[in-house]
């Protein structure tokens, strides 16, 4: 059964550093997402991507951030600088053109020391 | 805008009880809903949905909900808890009729199974 991955499973790295966190997609999905949960929180939203742009994005998803689909496989999340605070599990996620489900990563644990 | 509330941390059955996880949302527009689960080191999978189709929804694993929208709730059930049960589980709720369709999750609730 096709599934979505992400790589790296965990990512350590240091307060300023910037990070970039890898997804592939289900092959013949359109809509991609981010979502990510801090320790203890709930899953949060943070960007809808289609058509290679972003159709909507959280509060959380600041200057930051970034997101690209640089070929027809990747999907990335960067964060430019990283905060203690973006320590988190990063979860990817994607969807059909006509489909209800979004289908998960199993998450990119981030670490920020 | 959307919003979950899942009552309960945590919740304890023994093995072949009823299991019973509360969820409650809020939305100004016909909502989606959806349940998914998470076991230890994987991502979410989706245990079943609702998108204003049948009020009672079933999903894998013999799990099933009712949509109530007098209560606004969306609980999940399953007759009898099996030890593989144990996970955590997650409500989240979308805008009905949108494209994009950002999920809006509860707090999450783990369900640990004893024998």
């Amino acid at each position: 059964e096709p599934e979505v991955t992400q790589t790296p499973s965990h990512q350590v790295t240091q307060m300023g550093q910037e990070v970039i966190l890898r997804c592939v997609p289900i092959s013949n999905h359109l809509y991609f997402y981010w979502y990510r949960q801090i320790l203890g929180q709930k899953v949060e939203f943070l960007v809808s991507f289609y058509n290679n742009e972003i159709s909507e994005k959280s509060e959380i998803f600041d200057d930051q951030f970034s997101v690209e689909r640089p070929d027809g496989s990747n999907f990335t999340l960067k964060i430019r600088s990283t905060k203690l605070e973006d320590s988190a599990m990063y979860f990817c996620a994607s969807r059909e053109d006509r489909g209800d489900e979004q289908y998960f990563g199993p998450g990119t644990r981030l670490t920020v020391t | 805008a959307q919003s979950v509330t899942q009552l309960g941390s945590h919740v304890s059955v023994s093995e072949g009880a009823l299991v019973l996880l509360r969820c409650n949302y809020s939305s100004s527009v016909p909502p989606y809903l959806f349940w998914y689960v998470q076991y230890p080191n994987q991502g979410l999978q989706l245990l079943l949905k609702y998108t204003s189709a049948a009020t009672l929804v079933k999903g894998i694993n013999g799990f099933e909900a009712e949509f109530k929208k007098s209560e606004t709730s969306f609980h999940l059930t399953k007759p009898s808890a099996h030890m593989s049960d144990a996970a955590e589980y997650f409500c989240a709720v979308r805008r009905g009729g949108t494209s994009y369709g950002k999920l809006t999750f509860g707090q999450g609730t783990i369900l640990t199974v004893h024998p």
